[in-house]
């Protein structure tokens, strides 16, 4: 299975600071396609995972775009400009694109 | 709006039977591929299974691979996961997910 590490696990960021999460994983994602199927989700306290981003970089709808993915091959990281209140919650990452699917073990944001 | 409704879970002994189902609606159902991830409380996510638009592939995870099935009625909109053999590991919170939409998750309890 592909084994997705995220870094760090827990992120403790000041409002109005960037912040960042690393995920790394054990093969590339890059499909013959050309895309890189790397998805980034966040679970905020008492809710259900909500995807922020797909495919690397493309911002699902509704999601500001403070956030931004990037990375390559088998280094991905998700960034927020400016960290607001509702960003708080646990991030995710996870591949689609080897079988079995897997998720990296979260990386928990919390305003300082 | 995109809408999943997952429904069934509840408690039931070591052994048992329990058959999931996810209620879709906001989108052509019968378009997309449709996934299982379940959640132990407090920890991360694991993907279970999916299931292609047509119904005619599916994949699950090691270790759910003989006990759970997953299916879809695309007449109804409507996603399942029949669940046999049930363990005391396989206590989670099951989301129906698809186009990138995660349902609110239903609890499956496995104790005796």
């Amino acid at each position: 299975d592909v084994v997705m590490t995220q870094s760090p696990p827990s992120l403790p960021v000041t409002l109005g600071q960037p912040a960042s999460i690393s995920c790394r994983s054990s093969q590339s994602l890059v499909h013959s396609d050309g895309n890189t199927y790397l998805n980034w989700f966040l679970q905020r306290p008492g809710q259900s995972p909500r995807r922020l981003i797909y495919n690397l970089s493309n911002r699902d709808s509704g999601v500001p775009d403070r956030f931004s993915g990037s990375g390559s091959g088998t280094d991905f990281t998700l960034k927020i400009s400016r960290v607001e209140a509702e960003d708080v919650g646990v991030y995710y990452c996870m591949q689609d694109i080897h079988w079995p699917y897997t998720f990296g073990q979260g990386t928990k944001l919390e305003i300082k | 709006e995109v809408q999943l409704v997952e429904s069934g879970g509840g408690l039931v002994q070591p052994g048992g039977s329990l058959r999931l189902s996810c209620a879709a609606s906001g989108f052509t159902f019968s378009s997309y591929w449709m996934h299982w991830v379940r959640q132990v409380p407090g920890k991360g996510l694991v993907w279970v299974s999916c299931i292609s638009p047509d119904g005619s592939s599916t994949t699950y995870a090691d270790s759910v691979k003989g006990r759970f099935t997953i299916s879809r009625d695309n007449a109804k909109n409507t996603l399942h996961l029949q669940m046999n053999s049930l363990r005391a590991e396989d206590t989670a919170v099951f989301y129906c997910v698809g186009v990138g939409t995660w349902g609110q998750g239903t609890l499956v309890t496995v104790s005796s």
